[in-house]
Formats: C-alpha cells, structure tokens, sequence
C-alpha cells in the first residue's frame, strides 16, 4: 500500500517571501500521479498542482511549483511571493496509474499561516 | 467552473440512526468518491464508484455504509446505523476519468455531528 507523509504539521512565512512544504512518499509502483491540494478555512479542497511520475520535468504553476525527487520519493510544494490568501491546510496525495485504483492518498497535511 | 455540491452543510444526529448525505458530481464525470475527515486527521478514502458500481472500498467502509447514484446525477453516502467515531466530515468528489493526470474535485463536505 501506498503511503504519504508530511512530516511538518505546521509552517509560517512572511508575506511575500518563499516557502517549502514537504511531502515524501512510498510505493512500489513506477507510474503514478501526485497532487497538492489547498484546503482553506471555508473547506473545500482545491487543487494547487499535479505531476506525472514519468515526467522529469517539475510542474509550475504561476507562484507555485513542485520540487520531484522520484528517487528519493520526495514532492516538495514550493510557494513563491506568498500571500495572505496562500494561508490554509495543504495536502500532498498519490494516486496510482491504473484505472481500478483511482483513489487518492493523503497525507495528513500541513498548516500554512502567512504573516502580513 | 462546474463544482461538486454537497448537502446539508452540517448534519447532527442521533447515535444509532441513519443519514444520508448527499453530493451533485459534476454532470460529464465518471469516477465518484468519498473521503472523510476526523477533526484534526487526515483525509482518508472510503469508497470509489464507476459504471454504477462499487470499484474500490476501504476497510473503514463497512457493512454500515453504501452508496447510492439513484437517478444519474445524485451521488449519496448512506451510514445505516451511526456510531460517535462516525462525526467527520465528509468530502464527496468527482473525476472526469481515470486517463492522464486528471484531478478529483471536490465538494465543500458535510460536518456528520453524531451526538
């Protein structure tokens, strides 16, 4: 079975500086997808960003971009010029390649507060 | 942008009676989910449904549970008989399909308050 680790319950930055949240993982399979999600106060999950495990190349999207260490099983979420609404719960998951297991997998998430 | 709804927004029950909770997909997608999160812990998966079936479960989803899409748009998660350790909140979510990197979306969830 897969698992998903976030090490870091909490972290804190000040407005418009950058900051690394952590994620590792374990599996054995070779193809996979792993995703960010932003989940702020009012509750629902968002999507931050997603990387395919063949690709090398690590996803960006606008301030956001991942950090892929497939080897190391590592998928660090790097957030650039941050700002007061980047505050919330941000959940690392997995998903397997396969259709039959479309299932995320979360980790238990970590609390980003921006400091104005 | 299309959303996944969920309803009620808050749900308090009794121990021992049923709930249903409720979730609207978004219209063009296959894959169905819930999730729950127990205050303060992870997000765990319960249950996945496509083509009108049950495709994965987990252990946590047992006999107590099942789900429901009864008329092609509705997409419901019943508990039978509640226990306290059922209070969390419920995520329903939605993916297009299983192909590429495609991302499950998420409805605002349910807080299941068993009392």
């Amino acid at each position: 079975a897969q698992t998903v680790t976030q090490s870091q319950p909490e972290m804190s930055v000040q407005e418009a500086e950058t900051v690394t949240l952590s994620c590792t993982y374990d599996t054995s399979e070779s193809d996979y997808y792993l995703f960010w999600y932003k989940q702020p106060p009012s509750r629902q999950m968002i999507l931050v960003i997603r990387q395919e495990a063949y690709k090398q190349q690590n996803a960006t999207e606008n301030r956001f971009s991942v950090n892929f260490q497939k080897a190391a099983k590592s998928f660090s979420l790097k957030i650039s010029d941050s700002q007061l609404g980047d505050a919330a719960m941000y959940f690392c998951a997995y998903r397997s390649d396969t259709g039959a297991n479309s299932k995320l997998t979360f980790g238990k998430g970590i609390t980003l507060s921006v400091r104005p | 942008e299309p959303e996944v709804t969920q309803t009620p927004s808050h749900q308090v029950t009794q121990m021992g009676q049923e709930v249903i909770l409720r979730c609207v997909p978004i219209s063009n997608h296959l894959y169905f989910y819930w999730y729950r999160q127990i205050l303060g812990q992870k997000v765990e998966f319960l249950v996945s449904f496509y083509n009108n079936e049950i495709s994965e479960k987990s252990e946590i989803f047992d006999d107590q549970f099942s789900v429901e899409r009864p008329d092609g748009s509705n997409f419901t998660l019943k508990i039978r008989s509640t226990k306290l350790e059922d209070s969390a909140m419920y995520f329903c979510a939605s993916m297009e399909d299983s192909v590429g990197n495609q991302p499950q979306h998420f409805g605002d969830g349910t807080r299941l308050s068993i009392l």
